[in-house]
This record gives structure tokens, C-alpha cells and sequence, in this order.
């Protein structure tokens, strides 16, 4: 069963307007780490936002924000007031395990997700 | 900029050669990681390193091998290669502190195999 799911083919968004992403996972550790990448069309992966099976609340990054529902076991990330930038493919990631001080486990990534922001 | 470098950044060879990539982690982080991404496959978890030591393999083929040095840089050698070795190959490198232990990417390097 995949592990991350990222299930929208193509997503696109006006300028100024906020859009979501979703993703659903799947674990059975109580101790995991979510996490949002975004990847522009020259290839890098950038760090959006992260959050932890135990965070009371979703986490924030600026316009970024992360939906945690952990019930439903899905980490949707919410880009508000979308800017031509957001262009690109969006990758949710877990990681399983609690965190071990410096030996961190890998991270499994969803398909990924692609969003085109029109002017 | 993540902090992370890799080198080089695009590669070209032929089927049943060897290369090798290299990567230096950010300042201070322990723990790289190395992963493929690819059309067919995804973003695939290789091999994590961790002050020097194999800690976790994932998908890498036995024809793949990596170290991490002393100085924490990390080569990741990929050996008879083949057309569907082709993919970005990104390695990572993992915070020290932090409340996620979030990895940070370096630009990766695109090999092409023809």
C-alpha cells in the first residue's frame, strides 16, 4: 500500500487566490513527521513545512500552512494569496519513527502534485 | 540556497560505464542521505549515511555503492550503468536541531545515460 498519497493530477490557482494540496498517508507508528517540498521546474527541492504527529497545531510557514487532520491520517497544504512563484510540482513526505538525535530516518515521498498559478 | 552542494551538476555517459557523484552536506549536519527521482519510479530513498556510517538502505541496486568520509562529504559511485539509470539523484543532508530534523536538498545532479 503506498505510504503517501497525493492523489490531484493538476491543480490551478488565480493569482492572489489560495489553493490546497492534499495528502494522505498511511502509518502505523504514533511517532511520525510530516513534511511539505516544493520542487520549480529547474529541479531543486526546497523545504516548505513540516509537522509532528504530536503538534497540538497545524503548523505555519509564512503562506504556507499545513491542514493536519490526524484522524483521517491527511496533511493537506494550504498556499494562501498564490504568487506566479508557486508554479511547480508540490511533494508531500513522511517520516516514520521518532526522532533519534542525529540518525533521522528516510523519507518516503507522494507522487507529487502540479500547480500552475494563472495571472 | 539549501546549503547543500552536489557535484556535477549534469552528467552524460555511456551504458556499462562508472561514475560518481559527490555531495557535501550543510555545516554541522551528521546524516546524508541519497535519493533517485525518476519518471517511472518517483522520488526513491537510496542509502543514508551518518557520521561515516551506513545507518538505512532503501532501493539502491548492488551495481550502486556510496561512503561518507571524514570530512562528511559523501559519494554516492554508480557502476555498469544502464539506459534506466537515467534520473536525478539528490542527496540530502539532515539537521542537527530542530523540531522536525527536516532534510535540506542539494541541486542535484542529472545523469543521462545513453
Amino acid at each position: 500500500a503506498q505510504k503517501i498519497t497525493q492523489t490531484q493530477p493538476g491543480m490551478f490557482v488565480q493569482e492572489k487566490e489560495a489553493v490546497t494540496l492534499d495528502c494522505t498517508y498511511d502509518t502505523s507508528d504514533p511517532s511520525y513527521g510530516l513534511f511539505w517540498y516544493k520542487q520549480p521546474s529547474s529541479g531543486e527541492m526546497i523545504f516548505l513545512i513540516y509537522q509532528g504527529s504530536y503538534d497540538q497545531q497545524n503548523a505555519t510557514e509564512g503562506r504556507y500552512s499545513l491542514n493536519f487532520q490526524k484522524a483521517r491520517k491527511s496533511a493537506n497544504l494550504v498556499i494562501s494569496a498564490s504568487q506566479l512563484g508557486d508554479s511547480a510540482m508540490y511533494f508531500c513526505a513522511m517520516r516514520e519513527g521518532g526522532k533519534v538525535t542525529g540518525a533521522n530516518s528516510k523519507l518516503t515521498f507522494g507522487k507529487g502534485i502540479t500547480l500552475s498559478v494563472r495571472p | 540556497d539549501s546549503g547543500v552542494t552536489q557535484t556535477p551538476k549534469h552528467l552524460i555517459t555511456a551504458t556499462g560505464q562508472r561514475v560518481t557523484l559527490r555531495c557535501s552536506p550543510r555545516s554541522g549536519d551528521l546524516s546524508v542521505y541519497w535519493y533517485q527521482q525518476s519518471l517511472d519510479q518517483g522520488l526513491q530513498f537510496l542509502i543514508q549515511y551518518y557520521n561515516g556510517e551506513e545507518r538505512a538502505k532503501g532501493n539502491i541496486l548492488e551495481r550502486f555503492s556510496a561512503q561518507q568520509f571524514p570530512d562528511l562529504h559523501s559519494e554516492l559511485n554508480l557502476s555498469s550503468l544502464e539506459l534506466g539509470d537515467s534520473a536525478l539523484y539528490f542527496c540530502a543532508s539532515s539537521v542537527s536541531k530542530g523540531r522536525g530534523y527536516e532534510q535540506y536538498f542539494g541541486p542535484g545532479t542529472r545523469l543521462t545515460v545513453t
